[in-house]
């Protein structure tokens, strides 16, 4: 069984810019969440979806977006880039939405703002 | 709010000793508890997790049991491995925040 992919592995990207991100979860999982993870403030919960809708958001501003697909995929978006967030962003998909799921993690794609 | 807190790293330990990495919560739920395990250029893998008070997960050697009375869930192994090397972070949900929320992570050195 295939595990979660993400793409792309590593980007570059000059402020100001914006970044698309994309992640592929396990066949069968309904539920993708989004982390960000940095040396300073650690791992960060940044959105969730199920089915479509986003069901919970961390604590980010609107220039963090997310979607979620007919197929489970989700993509997230980052507008006007700024230095700060450069980071590894970690997808996460579970098969639904109980406490005691576990979630399973991609190897996250590794975002440099220059 | 629920929050973790687990013991600050690194932790540098010779190969075969005995490992602890402490591990506390606050949460209003009832939570789940999980240890995720992160080598080198990787993403997060699940170690091992409890869903109910005195639960306790295992895998690969590494032990934690959920102790509701202590709010604690602590990492222990018996004998550590140079391949142990890696970050370890607590973390939990609960059925009203199903998010992940995340201790500070302890990165684990273990020297031949």
């Amino acid at each position: 069984k295939a595990g979660v992919t993400q793409t792309p592995r590593y980007l570059i990207k000059t402020r100001g810019q914006q970044v698309t991100l994309s992640c592929s979860p396990i066949s069968g999982h309904r539920s993708v969440s989004w982390y960000q993870q940095t040396p300073g403030q650690g791992l960060q919960f940044l959105f969730e979806y199920f089915s479509e809708t986003q069901r919970n958001k961390g604590n980010f501003p609107g220039r963090f977006s997310g979607r979620q697909f007919s197929n489970s995929r989700s993509e997230m978006n980052v507008s006007t880039l700024e230095l700060g967030d450069s980071a590894l962003y970690l997808c996460a998909s579970s098969r639904g939405r109980t406490s005691g799921g576990t979630q399973y993690f991609g190897p996250g794609t590794r975002l440099t703002v220059l | 709010g629920d929050s973790v807190t687990q013991m600050e790293g690194p932790v540098t330990l010779s190969e075969e000793a005995f490992l602890t990495i402490n591990c506390t919560y606050t949460a209003t739920g009832y939570p789940s508890l999980f240890w995720y395990v992160q080598y080198p250029g990787e993403g997060l893998q699940l170690l091992l997790k409890a869903t109910k008070a005195d639960d306790k997960g295992s895998n690969k050697g590494f032990e934690a049991t959920y102790r509701k009375e202590t709010t604690s869930f602590h990492l222990e192994k018996g004998s550590v491995q140079v391949s142990d090397s890696a970050v370890y972070f607590c973390a939990l949900t609960t059925d009203s925040n199903y998010q992940l929320i995340w201790g500070a992570g302890t990165k684990l050195i273990i020297k031949p």
